[in-house]
């Protein structure tokens, strides 16, 4: 029972363009979302995060928008470099869930590769 | 700071052979977490623990056991290890529970094969 889902598994851009991530959900229940990237060898980090109540948020290149009504959350990058090739994966989880609420729900990732 | 360090990085046992993974975190954080990563696959939670002294299933807590006895140390234990229990492991802390301001901070993942 997938509730996140990213359809891509991977995905190339050419450097100083934009790279575009998507993520599905299945379950409106969820009240926040967060992309990680991953790098070879190394484990998951935190690039940034969406609560259900913002159509969008920003940091520095990195933008999240959520559409609601789609179950469609999307992680936009740029102008894309090639430091951010990495395993992108979108993730959510509830506030105030009581005991389960550090239960991050993973997709699959998508690998990104920026080509100089 | 260290963050999160796990140990061992790569580990190879046969069927049966039980192990434990180390996981320390010098972020003084209450919360801590154990995941999974298959090949191909998003991670998936099998332990958590809130506080030391507490700790709680996740969604694939079969063939595994965790205890918390400081802040800083949430060892994995595999009993009678099995081959699908091959993966990728990770330990996680975070300053609170749950997304808010509050990211999982991760090891560098322990690669465990068993055959």
């Amino acid at each position: 029972d997938q509730q996140v889902k990213q359809n891509s598994p991977s995905l190339s851009v050419q450097e100083g363009r934009i790279s575009i991530l998507n993520c599905d959900y299945t379950n409106s229940m969820f009240d926040y979302f967060l992309w990680y990237k991953k790098y070879p060898a190394e484990g998951p980090t935190f690039l940034i995060s969406i609560s259900s109540i913002k159509d969008k948020n920003e940091d520095g290149r990195f933008t999240v928008f959520l559409n609601k009504s789609a179950k469609h959350l999307s992680l936009h990058i740029v102008p894309s470099q090639p430091g951010d090739s990495a395993v992108y994966f979108c993730a959510r989880t509830r506030i105030n869930d009581g005991g389960s609420q550090g239960n991050l729900i993973f997709g699959k990732g998508t690998k990104l590769s920026v080509k100089p | 700071n260290a963050g999160v360090t796990q140990t061992p990085k790569f580990r190879i046992l046969k069927i049966g052979q039980s192990m434990t993974l180390q996981c320390t975190q010098d972020m003084n954080h209450n919360y801590m977490y154990w995941y999974r990563q298959d090949p191909g696959m998003g991670l998936k939670l099998i332990y958590y623990s809130v506080g030391a002294g507490i700790t709680d299933k996740g969604e694939v807590p079969n063939g595994y056991n965790v205890s918390r006895s400081t802040t800083e140390d949430f060892p994995l234990r595999l009993e009678l290890a099995a081959p699908s229990q091959t993966s990728v492991y990770f330990c996680a802390s975070s300053f609170r529970q749950g997304a808010t301001g509050s990211p999982l901070h991760f090891g560098n993942g322990t690669r465990l094969t068993v055959t």
